[in-house]
């Protein structure tokens, strides 16, 4: 069975740091490209990274609005991926998601039950 | 980065009814469509995927379907469980985008 379980929410004050990890199980990790979508309070979807695996060298995407303040990662030893959140801004407010492309075909058949991001100080 | 433009952004309609969603997009994105279903409280479900195919386990009352750059989901004869948003996503080229989503509500 095919599991995803986000964890490492929480509440944080704008300009500071949080770390959400997904760990996965009951697929090949090794060869999947993850991704990580949000959640507004407004119950708007988005898109926010992805991470391709280790043959297209764990090239990464992010939407414009994270770039240069969020990281995407993975520990495919440990069948995880990580989501790196520096400089928040309450804008960042969100149900964190983490999904899988396992192939084209396959992309957004799996998710987490998703992490809430809460900024504000 | 290509646009998704969802509608309606919500609806009201009658068990039985048949109930159309659709998002166009800004620029070509072929097939490469998503439709998800979600309900409060649960993550998002994949139910149609490149377009016009059904993901697994999914009624056959669901399908889509491409008009040039308008893509539908439709669904005939509304069930009470079919209450639900409802959001496109492409994922052609990156960032991947979704529409604005769409809540189907019971009349």
């Amino acid at each position: 069975e095919v599991q995803l379980v986000e964890t490492g929410g929480g509440l944080v004050q704008p300009g500071k740091s949080l770390k959400l990890t997904c760990a996965t199980s009951g697929f090949t990790f090794s060869t999947a490209w993850m991704h990580w979508v949000r959640q507004s309070p407004e119950k708007r979807l988005e898109w926010i990274a992805r991470i391709k695996d280790k043959s297209n060298n764990y090239a990464t995407d992010y939407v414009e609005s994270v770039k240069g303040r969020f990281t995407i990662s993975r520990d495919d030893s440990k069948s995880s991926v990580y989501l790196q959140m520096n400089s928040l801004k309450e804008e960042d407010t969100a149900t964190y998601y983490c999904t899988t492309s396992l192939s084209l075909l396959n992309y957004g058949s799996y998710w987490g039950q998703g992490v809430m991001v809460t900024v504000s100080s | 980065d290509i646009q998704m433009t969802q509608s309606p952004s919500s609806m009201s309609a009658s068990l039985g009814d048949r109930v159309t969603i659709t998002c166009q997009a800004s620029q070509d994105i072929g097939n490469n469509l998503i439709w998800f279903q979600q309900k409060p409280g649960k993550s998002p479900r994949r139910m149609i995927y490149y377009a016009t195919n059904l993901a697994n386990g999914v009624p056959s009352r669901f399908s889509g379907s491409r008009s040039g750059s308008d893509y539908s989901l439709t669904i005939i004869s509304l069930e009470s469980e079919d209450m639900a948003d409802y959001h496109c996503l492409q994922y052609k080229q990156y960032p991947n985008t979704f529409g604005a989503g769409t809540k189907l509500e019971l009349k």
